[in-house]
């Protein structure tokens, strides 16, 4: 069973950059058959997309946060990565990390989420 | 950009039947999957593929989507069945949400 573990500061000053890491146990994060995203809820909102990363490389990120944001992958930790610079008191949020198998050439529903994992932006 | 519509809450009684719709442009011609979130808790898939359940969820559970609409329909609604449900679809790349429905069984 394939579970995804979120981590990081809690807790990042406005200006300064978000780390967040996404650990993968039990399964393969090195299987072309998934995409490993990035997922984040607003206190009391609905659910925003941030981007996601391939085994190939391949990525791609919202228009909304692009400029400012890098999602990487390490395979040999079988881990995935946010970076987001610049924060601002908006980026605070929940932020999930879930799986979404490859589908007819894109992308099928997220079937493994992370307990997600509350940043908040603030000095 | 792409949106999808929800109704901000739905009430049903125990037992009934409740539907919860996600609208939007030409919706049909893509694929919608549902998800359920509980306080507290993080999201779970309930419906992908318009209407396939993943292993482990209710048969109560079922989806339909077609034109502009895709629905969410929970037969014989249990009390465990009130949370909030986002449905989904992609849009170029972009995974798109709708901005969620509460069901509060009453």
């Amino acid at each position: 069973q394939v579970q995804l573990q979120e981590s990081g500061p809690g807790l990042v000053k406005p200006s300064q950059t978000l780390s967040l890491t996404c650990t993968v146990s039990g399964g393969s994060i090195s299987s072309g058959t998934f995409y490993w995203n990035w997922i984040r809820q607003h206190p009391g909102r609905g659910l925003e997309y941030i981007g996601y990363i391939h085994y190939s490389g391949s990525s791609f990120y919202s228009p909304s946060l692009k400029s400012r944001l890098t999602i990487s992958l390490d395979t040999s930790k079988k881990q995935f990565h946010l970076k987001l610079i610049s924060v601002t008191a908006a980026d605070t949020a929940i932020y999930y990390c879930a799986r979404a198998p490859q589908f007819r050439g894109g992308l099928d529903a997220f079937d493994v989420w992370g307990q997600g994992t509350m940043v908040t932006v603030s000095s | 950009s792409y949106d999808l519509t929800q109704p901000p809450s739905v009430s049903v009684s125990p037992g009934q039947t409740a539907s919860i719709t996600c609208s939007g442009s030409e919706l049909g011609n893509k694929f919608a999957c549902w998800y359920q979130q509980k306080p507290g808790q993080s999201p779970v898939l309930i419906i992908y593929q318009d209407n396939k359940r993943p292993s482990g969820v209710p048969e109560r559970f079922s989806g339909s989507n077609s034109g502009n609409t895709a629905t969410l329909t929970i037969s014989g609604t249990q009390a465990m069945d009130e949370a909030d449900y986002y449905c989904q679809a992609w849009d170029s790349s972009t995974a798109v949400f709708g901005g969620g429905t509460k069901l509060a069984v009453l």
